[in-house]
C-alpha cells in the first residue's frame, strides 16, 4: 500500500495571508490530483498533475509536482475565507483512471475574515 | 450537483437492520467506486466497479454488500452494521485521464 502523508492536519490563517500545504509518499504515482471538501459535501477535484516537475495553477491556487513523482505542495496566495474546506491529495497507481486512488488523510484549512 | 447523486443523506440504524445506500451517475462513466470516510483518516477504498463487473474489494467485511444492476447505479447494502461502521460513505465515478466526480456522501450512524 502506498502511504500519503499530509502536512501540517490543521492550518488556520487569516484572510490575505498565504498558506502551502504538503503531500509526501515514498512511492512513484503515475499522476496526483488534489481535491476540496467542504462540510456535508464529496471530495471536488481540483486539479491532476501528471508529469515531475510540473507546475499548473488555477487562480490563487499552485499546484506543483515533485521531480521524482513523489511529493506534491499546494500554495494559496492571498487566502480568502471561500478556500476554507479539507484539501486531500491523492496519487493513482497506474496510468489510467480505472485503478484505485490512494488518499491522504487531509489538511483541514480555516481562513478568517 | 456533481452529477454522481446519493440517497439517502443521512442515515440512522440499528445493528439488527437492513438498509442500502445508493448512487447513480449519468455522466458516462464506467467505474464506480464506493468509500468510507472517517474522521482524521484517510479514506478508505472499499470496492471498485469496471463495467459493471467487480474488480476490487478491500478486505470489507461481509455486513456491507455492494451491487452494480447497471454503469449508472451502485448500491451498498448494509446489515447487522457495528457502531465502528458510523462514517461518511462516498460514491464516487470516474473515466480514464478525468479524475474521480464524487458524490455528497451518506452519513451513516449506527447506534
Amino acid at each position: 500500500t502506498q502511504l500519503l502523508e499530509q502536512s501540517p492536519q490543521f492550518l488556520s490563517i487569516q484572510e490575505g495571508e498565504n498558506l502551502t500545504v504538503y503531500c509526501n509518499s515514498s512511492s512513484v504515482f503515475s499522476s496526483l490530483q488534489w481535491y476540496r471538501q467542504e462540510p456535508g459535501e464529496g471530495p471536488v477535484l481540483l486539479v491532476t498533475v501528471v508529469t515531475g516537475g510540473e507546475v499548473k495553477k488555477l487562480k490563487r491556487l499552485t499546484f506543483q509536482f515533485g521531480d521524482a513523482r513523489k511529493d506534491s505542495s499546494l500554495h494559496i496566495t492571498a487566502a480568502q475565507p471561500g478556500d476554507t474546506g479539507l484539501y486531500l491529495c491523492a496519487g493513482a497507481e497506474r496510468d489510467d483512471s480505472w485503478g484505485k486512488l490512494q488518499f491522504g488523510a487531509g489538511t483541514q484549512v480555516v481562513v478568517t475574515p | 450537483e456533481t452529477g454522481v447523486t446519493q440517497t439517502p443523506r443521512h442515515l440512522v440504524m440499528g445493528m439488527t437492520n437492513k438498509k442500502s445506500l445508493k448512487c447513480e451517475q449519468h455522466l458516462g462513466h464506467n467505474a464506480m467506486y464506493w468509500y468510507k470516510q472517517s474522521a482524521k483518516k484517510p479514506l478508505e477504498l472499499m470496492f471498485v466497479y469496471n463495467f459493471k463487473e467487480q474488480t476490487e474489494n478491500n478486505s470489507v467485511p461481509s455486513r456491507f454488500s455492494p451491487e452494480c444492476p447497471n454503469s449508472s447505479h451502485l448500491f451498498l447494502h448494509l446489515h447487522t452494521l457495528q457502531p465502528e461502521d458510523s462514517a461518511l460513505y462516498l460514491c464516487a465515478s470516474s473515466q480514464p485521464g478525468l479524475g474521480y466526480t464524487f458524490g455528497s456522501g451518506t452519513r451513516l450512524t449506527v447506534v
